[in-house]
């Protein structure tokens, strides 16, 4: 049962260019989506969210962009740098199920390289 | 910048015994989570509990599981009987009132023999 899809397992790049990472889900009922960092060794961190009124979210180098109807969503990364490698996680939850219920799912990953 | 910590990073035990991994949530954050990531799968979520309780578990979380907030700051994890398909990486998080983010610890990985 997978809910939110991350099809590319890896993804390398060039220092300095755009990263671009996919997320694809499934449920309809999901209105908030989330990218985490993660590092080897160290848990998920927080990166860039954005709720489903929006298309679009930016914050310095990473914006992530929705399509509701493709229900497709991307984080974008540029200019991509070394330490930008490790594995991005998109996940996805449904806020309107009420806070105890509140819970992420996630996807498998990607793991992104960044070559200097 | 207030964090989760989990301990032990690492725990090995022998297939048939009771492990307890141990969280420290963000000590303002009402809800608290256990998710696991087996090698190369994804982030799976195993529990949710608020208010002294469990809000919602997965199928995961069978009777070998059970979770506990003996005081006002940690937050426990326990599996009676391990079993090897429970090896994996444990992640412990928590949420603040109001917020969607979920901040999580460092891990702890369990490897049962």
């Amino acid at each position: 049962d997978q809910q939110v899809k991350q099809n590319s397992p890896s993804l390398s790049v060039q220092e300095g260019r755009i990263s671009i990472l996919n997320c694809d889900y499934t449920n309809s009922m999901f209105d908030y989506f989330l990218w985490y960092k993660k590092y080897p060794a160290e848990g998920p961190t927080f990166l860039i969210s954005i709720s489903s009124i929006k298309d679009k979210n930016e914050d310095g180098r990473f914006t992530v962009f929705l399509n509701k109807s493709a229900k497709h969503l991307s984080l974008h990364i540029v200019p991509s740098q070394p330490g930008d490698s490790a594995v991005y996680f998109c996940a996805a939850s449904e806020v309107s199920s009420g806070g105890s219920n509140y819970k992420l799912t996630f996807g498998k990953g990607t793991l992104l390289t960044v070559n200097p | 910048e207030p964090e989760v910590t989990q301990t032990p990073s690492h725990q090995v035990t022998q297939m048939g015994q009771e492990v307890i991994l141990r969280c420290v949530p963000i000590s303002n954050h009402l809800y608290f989570y256990w998710y696991r990531q087996i090698l190369g799968q994804k982030v799976e979520f195993l529990v949710s509990f608020y208010n002294n309780e469990i809000s919602e578990k997965s199928e995961i979380f069978d009777d070998q599981f059970s979770v506990e907030r003996p005081d006002g700051s940690n937050f426990t994890l326990k599996i009676r009987s391990t079993k090897l398909e429970d090896s994996a990486m444990y992640f412990c998080a928590s949420k603040g009132q109001g917020n969607e983010k979920l901040f999580f610890g460092s891990g702890t990985q369990l490897s049962v023999l």
